[in-house]
């Protein structure tokens, strides 16, 4: 597949459980973004990677951790996550110097 | 930081009307500003965009006009079809690009035949 890709699709967890997403991206870009897309709500940006680098955190609780070992994966890992974090979560890439960012389909998360 | 407003929530035109979603923003800095067009269990896809040193942008059928005065852009689509049906957010960010984007709450266009 081309462009952004995530997995899983979907995923169901309980409350005391670790899991992590993933997004990949085949576009050359080198800035990566995590969103949460709630009913109701704007999207709301959670992380951005730069050139590998967070540099920015939207006051994210800290049960969710991003990690961006290269310019192409951008990983999201979970734990010990609340009901409320049920959400469509979409990941975004872009070229550091340029505004146009392109999301994956997304991971759809339910915590029970 | 910045705060962007859409309205309206919902639209329903008729097909081969126009429809015209509206947004305001907070933070004067602003510079960027996309639409995006996501569809039911689809992911947002970039329709159109407009930076602040440009009043208007055209497309085919899809238009953005920007009001830097105002602090207000707006999404025009021409001869709507069914296809156009889905849900449009509007977003605005400033910086020189990889800074993230606040989105508004989304319209959802309802194309009736």
């Amino acid at each position: 597949e081309t462009g952004v890709t995530q997995t899983p699709r979907h995923l169901v967890m309980g409350m005391t459980n670790k899991k992590s997403l993933k997004c990949e991206q085949h576009l050359g870009h080198n800035a990566m973004y995590w969103y949460k897309q709630s009913a109701k709500k704007p999207l709301e940006l959670m992380f951005v990677y730069s050139l590998e680098e967070r540099v920015e955190n939207n006051s994210v609780p800290s049960r969710f951790s991003p990690e961006c070992p290269n310019s192409s994966h951008l990983f999201l890992h979970l734990h010990t996550l609340q009901p409320e974090d049920s959400a469509l979560y979409l990941c975004a890439s872009s070229l550091v110097h340029s505004y146009e960012q392109y999301f994956g389909p997304g991971t759809r998360l339910t915590v029970t | 930081g910045e705060n962007v407003e859409q309205h309206p929530s919902t639209l329903s035109v008729q097909e081969g009307d126009s429809a015209v979603i509206k947004c305001t923003y907070s933070d004067s800095a602003s510079n960027y500003f996309p639409w995006y067009k996501q569809e039911l269990g689809k992911r947002p896809q970039l329709i159109i965009d407009i930076r602040s040193n440009v009043g208007e942008k055209k497309d085919q059928r899809i238009a953005v006009t920007l009001n830097k005065t105002a602090k207000h852009f707006s999404l025009h689509i021409t001869e709507t079809q069914p296809e156009d049906s889905a849900v449009y957010f509007c977003a605005a960010t400033y910086g020189r690009g990889a800074d993230g984007l606040t989105f508004g709450k989304g319209t959802h266009l309802i194309i009736q035949p």
